[in-house]
């Protein structure tokens, strides 16, 4: 079965720190993209940052970037320099087929001021 | 810059009736899906939806949805009857190939 595991239920950092919301996944999938996505209290769905799995170099955007050990089916965001503003929950997903997504449970993000 | 949208924002509705909750995706997109989340839980892919036709769909997915493109733009999610236990934020996306864009979603409330 295909699968996404976030084993971090909430995690809570002072503003300016960085932290690392974990993520591991398990697909079928030859060729496949991994994603991060936000959902502030609003409710809606951003998109934070992707990896495609056949790139070995670590994708960056500003303050986030991942860690991705595509042997260990890892896939790890870091979050640099904190803001208040990331107070959000963070959804790690991996594509199944068709590019349908299979999402983790979700890690609760509180950014202390 | 693109972007999915959906109507309505939040929908309230009597259980056993009927909804449809409008999605637009993003023009050049071919692939168009719909998810849920119920509050606190996590994301459940629904349907998807390629070339006119459903290319696959979750076991949530039964007789009481239906998805349909009626006029080259829309996209639509139409709840039959609805039940207590489908109160829930549904998302749209839509894709070109790979990386889905979200709609903001509709918060359906079934009392």
């Amino acid at each position: 079965a295909q699968t996404v595991t976030q084993s971090q239920p909430e995690m809570s950092v002072q503003e300016a720190e960085t932290v690392t919301l974990s993520c591991t996944y398990d697909t079928s999938e030859n060729n496949y993209y991994l994603f991060w996505y936000k959902q502030p209290p609003s409710r809606q769905m951003i998109l934070v940052i992707r990896q495609e799995a056949y790139k070995q170099q670590n994708a960056t955007e500003n303050r986030f970037s991942v860690n991705f050990q595509k042997a260990a089916k890892s896939f790890s965001l870091k979050i640099s320099d904190s803001q208040l503003g990331d107070t959000a929950m963070y959804f790690c997903a991996a594509h199944g087929s068709n590019y349908q997504l299979i999402w983790g449970a979700g890690t609760k993000l509180i950014i202390k001021p | 810059e693109p972007e999915v949208t959906q109507t309505p924002s939040h929908q309230v509705t009597q259980m056993g009736q009927e909804v449809i909750l409008r999605c637009v995706p993003i023009s050049n997109h071919l692939y168009f899906y719909w998810y849920r989340q119920i509050l606190g839980q996590k994301v459940e892919f629904l349907v998807s939806f390629y070339n006119n036709e459903i290319s696959e769909k979750s076991e949530i997915f039964d007789d009481q949805f239906s998805v349909e493109r009626p006029d080259g733009s829309n996209f639509t999610l139409k709840i039959r009857s609805t039940k207590l236990e489908d109160s829930a934020m549904y998302f749209c996306a839509s894709s070109e190939v790979g990386i889905l864009f979200f709609g903001p979603g509709t918060r359906l409330t079934v009392l």
